[in-house]
Order: structure tokens, then sequence, then C-alpha cells
């Protein structure tokens, strides 16, 4: 298992404001370590950053999309949910006691 | 634009090696290092490794230290991911990612499928 735990799923109406969380610990999240966000809309298909360092947004991301951190965890929220946000989502940060880059358990997003 | 293109599906036996490819083009390939990442059938996102061309340098996830190297190739600004040892619990979709900034990967290659089974 991830040293960060995810919700194994969200689900919201469209239109609606969902957030997946991310939680970590002191050596990860908690130390200050940038939290980024993955979309993968399908599995076997390769993700697509969503959120870097914590807050910021890549070019071409709609701004439906918004990170944030406190403490030891950080969440993802996706405000006006639309059909195409149906899809796995994964953070990711450094943990200094494993000394690499981990990844999230991920969340499925479901739109009813 | 930016491109990274593997090497195509392969199957392998138990106990054998794999190795993959990653051919990146469309930007210096000096100034952005590579990580690789795999997902399991049915499974999340399992970081593997990172290297860099620029700083010769290489870091791998703890659980697959001594069974995997990461390489690369300037000249053809190529990546290449070996694994040994090979389980049936290796079968996954691999992929390369360049690295934006710090862990942030921007653009990924198109996945790479290995089977491992007798």
């Amino acid at each position: 298992q991830s040293v960060l735990t995810q919700p194994p799923s969200v689900s919201g109406a469209p239109g609606q404001r969902v957030t997946i969380s991310c939680t970590g610990s002191s050596s990860n999240i908690g130390a200050g370590y940038h939290v980024h966000w993955y979309q993968q809309q399908l599995p076997g298909t390769a993700p697509k950053l969503l959120i870097s360092a914590d807050t910021n947004r890549p070019s071409g991301v709609p701004d439906r999309f918004s990170g944030s951190k406190s403490g030891t965890s950080a969440s993802l929220a996706i405000t006006g949910l639309q059909a195409e946000d149906e899809a796995d989502y994964y953070c990711q940060s450094y943990d200094s006691s494993l000394t690499h880059w981990v990844f999230g358990t991920g969340t499925k997003v479901t739109v009813l | 634009q930016v491109l990274l293109v593997q090497s195509g599906a392969d199957m392998k036996k138990p106990g054998a090696s794999l190795k993959v490819s990653c051919q990146a083009s469309g930007y210096n390939f000096l100034s952005h290092g590579i990580s690789w990442v795999r997902q399991a059938p049915g499974r999340g996102l399992e970081w593997l490794g990172w290297v860099s061309a620029y700083y010769a340098k290489t870091n791998y996830a703890q659980k697959f230290q001594g069974r995997v190297t990461m390489t690369t190739d300037t000249s053809t600004s190529t990546a290449y991911m070996e694994l040994r040892s090979l389980r049936s619990d290796d079968t996954a979709v691999y992929y390369c990612a360049r690295e934006y900034r710090s862990g942030d990967y921007d653009h990924w290659g198109q996945g790479t499928l290995v089977t491992v089974s007798s």
C-alpha cells in the first residue's frame, strides 16, 4: 500500500463540486514536499498532469480544477463537475523516509 | 512538440529480463529527467525510478533496488529501463515520463504492455 492514502471513489452530479483528499504524513506532505495531481481517463492510458506543486495548473487545464495543501494532507477540488471528468485521479509527493516519489492509492470519480 | 515514444509490447517468461526504451523529441533531452512508472492490471500507478542524463544520476524505488537499471543514450535522446528476474506480478503497462521541474511529469510515453507468463 502507498504512504499516500486517497478515498477509493467519490461521485457527484453534473455541476456539483467534489473534492479528493490525499493523506500523508510528516515524511512526505507534512514535510513540505510538493504534491502533484494526475488524471487518468482510462486505466492503461497515459496520465495527464492536472496540478503541479500543490496549486499550479499547467497550461490547458481548466480552472475547474484546483489544488490545496494543509498539514499532512492535500486536496484536489473539481467544481462544475462535467461528464468528461469521470476518471481516476492520483496524487504524488516525495517521501523522505523512502527517499523517492510515491503516488497515492488513486480515486475514481463518477459523474452521476 | 514534446514526444516520448516507447518500444512495443513484450512478453517474457518468469526469470527473464525486460528492457523498455523511451525516445524523446521536441526538447533538450539533457534539460529534463525521465521517470518510469508502471500500472499493473486493475491497480494504481507505481513509481519505479528516475534517471537524469545531465547529472548522470539515478534514483530507484526501494522496492526495485538491485533489480532495475535506468540508463540514457544522449546521442539518440533515448532512456532505457531494464528490469531483471521478472515475476508474474511484474505484468503491467510501463510508462516513461518527462520530469518538468521536480517530480511533476508533464509529458508521458504511450505506455508499453509487458506480460510475464510461463
